[in-house]
């Protein structure tokens, strides 16, 4: 167990639908990531969070956003959804800040999402 | 363009023998190369990781090769057990850019055969 805790764990939705997804990071970890992962893209990095600010966007959709609170939880919004969107979505947090010479990411077990 | 190619995709080794996952990058920027372990239904766990100022790093059965000038790393696992069957992920990141998103290699599905 990371340590990091996703809900739910699997959504099932429709084309056209708006969901969201939540993550609530490990004890004092202050940066946030999300990951895609899909059997034809492989595992790609979302978006970044740092102690409630965005760091970093990396092959993120329009239709998708994200944020992160002063509670450091985060949660993910998906809408417009497309049956391309089916995909598991994780969450990782790490204790080292954006820079660092090690950075160690922890990943939750995820949410998997059907888009019927 | 896939900047961390790894090899193979799938590997079947008996018990007790080496396993060994090779990834080549291409961004010579990068400067932390981690390992993740998959299993069915969990996220990637952390395995082991290494920086380019050293060649090899070992962690109980697990060691990491590196070969900057080749731009080339790789994953050893030795005495192979059947609980090691998994898919294994390299990954890249270049740290000094304020962006720590994680680049990924495919994957490698391996079976360790009792």
């Amino acid at each position: 167990d990371s340590g990091v805790t996703q809900t739910p764990k699997h959504l099932i939705t429709a084309t056209g639908q708006r969901v969201t997804l939540r993550c609530s990071p490990r004890s004092g970890d202050l940066s946030v990531y999300w990951y895609q992962q899909s059997l034809d893209q492989g595992l790609q990095f979302l978006i970044q969070y740092y102690n409630g600010e965005e760091r970093a966007k990396g092959n993120i959709l329009e239709r998708f956003s994200a944020q992160q609170f002063p509670d450091l939880h985060s949660e993910l919004n998906l809408s417009s959804l497309e049956l391309g969107d089916s995909a598991l979505y994780f969450c990782a947090s790490s204790p080292n800040p954006p820079g660092s010479s090690y950075n160690e990411q922890f990943f939750g077990p995820g949410t998997r999402l059907t888009v019927l | 363009q896939q900047q961390v190619k790894q090899s193979p995709q799938s590997l079947i080794v008996q018990k007790g023998g080496i396993s060994i996952i090779n990834c080549a990058y291409e961004n010579t920027a990068f400067d932390y190369f981690p390992w993740y372990q998959q299993f069915p239904g969990k996220g990637p766990a952390l395995l082991i990781a290494i920086r380019p100022d050293v060649s090899e790093k070992k962690e109980g059965r697990f060691t990491i090769s590196f070969n900057k000038s080749a731009k080339q790393f790789s994953l050893h696992i030795m005495d192979s057990q059947p609980g090691d069957s998994a898919t294994y992920f390299c990954a890249a990141l270049y740290s000094g850019g304020g962006a720590d998103g994680l680049t990924f290699g495919k994957g490698t599905h391996l079976i360790i055969q009792p």
